[in-house]
């Protein structure tokens, strides 16, 4: 079927709100992971769902940044208070299950915080 | 975050050019993936490795995974123009939770000669 896919692909925001990215992964992927990609920089880590086990949020920054994912599909991903080192392009990427290493990446959501 | 050390930081192609990039981490990895980024797209996967020492071709593409499981290295060979982009490597711990999560070197920006 269709491929990741994220919404919007661009965010323009004030410093101090708040933003929720969304993040439709492959019908079917289990497996679901949001990475932060900051100018010229590779891609950071920030949390990962596999069905229902509680998420591993080890890679979030700071407790403005949490994600849900609803019915094992769709994911959100919310960063409170916005400040503007949070400027980045925030990637989902979903795999059909925890033994497989294939991660299909979306085209993300590009975050500007003015 | 922890980052893989990826080099060239970036080059200039000229077509039927052979092209060599590589990563090396001061952790082991039991897999280490190497992708492609075009501007305003996610990452997709080139090459994936899973054994030490193990030497892998996708068309043009050749990379392998170092026997100390540390390093690995990516050959572009009789570049075209279309091969101009973002490569990234990315070392995976294990499948699986953080062990799955990717640790992503820079990047190498792959740009035309002038």
């Amino acid at each position: 079927g269709a491929g990741v896919s994220q919404s919007p692909s661009n965010k323009v925001t004030e410093k101090g709100k708040d933003v929720e990215l969304r993040c439709d992964p492959i019908s079917g992927h289990t497996a679901l992971y949001w990475y932060r990609q900051s100018l010229g920089q590779g891609l950071e880590f920030l949390i990962y769902f596999q069905g229902n086990s509680a998420p591993d949020k080890s890679g979030l920054p700071s407790d403005r940044f949490s994600a849900e994912r609803t019915g094992g599909s769709v994911s959100t991903l919310t960063i409170q208070r916005t400040q503007q080192e949070d400027s980045a392009v925030y990637l989902c990427a979903s795999s059909s299950g925890p033994e497989t290493d294939t991660q299909y990446f979306g085209p993300g959501t590009r975050l500007t915080v003015l | 975050g922890q980052q893989l050390n990826q080099s060239p930081q970036s080059m200039f192609i000229q077509e039927g050019e052979d092209v060599s990039m590589n990563c090396t981490s001061s952790s082991i990895f039991n897999t280490w993936l190497w992708y492609k980024q075009d501007p305003g797209e996610g990452p997709v996967l080139l090459i994936a490795l899973y054994k030490a020492g193990e030497l892998t071709s996708n068309g043009r593409l050749t990379a392998q995974f170092g026997i100390t499981r540390k390093d690995s290295f990516l050959n572009i060979s009789a570049s075209i123009p279309s091969d101009v982009g973002i490569y990234f490597c990315a070392g995976q711990l294990g499948y699986g939770g953080s062990q799955g999560n990717l640790i992503f070197g820079k990047g190498t920006k792959l740009s035309v000669k002038p």
